[in-house]
């Protein structure tokens, strides 16, 4: 069955480095998203991606914050300058018609 | 913002009793999903309920739509360990909007 795949699963940064987490979508899959879950909340939305522009965001994806599908295939959230408050589970997805599929997450974690 | 509020939040049973858990909001949507979560894992697709009244059952899961489209319903039957997860509702338009979920624990 197609997955997402997230890299790396595990990624410690120290505050004010700049991380890159990166998502292969499923291949047929035209709607891309970033979702992330802080360490006992709920699933919050980030950002979503469609025909190669972001097409909504929520107050959480600041300036800090970016994507890019640099190659047709990837899909990375770049977030420039990390916080502490940055440290949480962050999810891609991805989807074609209602399903959405979601992939094992990278969990970030900033000291 | 259509808020979907979850019940209970934790929920701890033993292996082959019944459970049932809440997603309940004053909106009306065209649709609810069902995800499962497991620790350390990504929310998996269990169920799209889509009118109003509709009930869909998954092996031991039914999954239930309330009639005026607010509301919706798991129950599962003869809990297994397996069955251990966060439970999580969510409506869809344009993007997943999720509830807090309920962490159901099935002990052995």
């Amino acid at each position: 069955e197609p997955e997402v795949t997230q890299t790396p699963s595990h990624q410690v940064t120290q505050m004010g480095q700049e991380v890159i987490l990166r998502c292969v979508p499923i291949s047929n899959h035209l709607y891309f998203y970033w979702y992330r879950q802080i360490l006992g909340q709920k699933v919050e939305f980030l950002v979503s991606f469609y025909n190669n522009e972001i097409s909504e965001k929520s107050e959480i994806f600041d300036d800090q914050f970016s994507v890019e599908r640099p190659d047709g295939s990837n899909f990375t959230l770049k977030i420039r300058s990390t916080k502490l408050e940055d440290s949480a589970m962050y999810f891609c997805a991805s989807r074609r018609g209602d399903g959405y599929t979601f992939g094992s997450g990278t969990r970030l974690t900033v000291v | 913002t259509q808020l979907l509020e979850q019940s209970p939040q934790f929920l701890s049973i033993q292996e082959g009793e019944n459970l049932t858990v809440y997603c309940n909001s004053s909106s009306v949507f065209s649709s609810l999903q069902w995800y499962r979560q497991e620790p350390g894992e990504g929310p998996v697709l269990l169920v799209t309920v889509v009118t109003g009244g509709e009930v869909k059952k998954l092996k031991r899961l039914t999954f239930q739509f309330g009639d005026a489209r607010k509301d919706s319903s798991l129950h599962i039957t003869a809990a297994q360990p397996g069955d251990t997860g966060l439970y999580l509702c969510a409506h869809s338009y344009h993007k997943l909007s999720f509830g807090a979920g309920t962490t159901v624990t099935v002990r052995a």
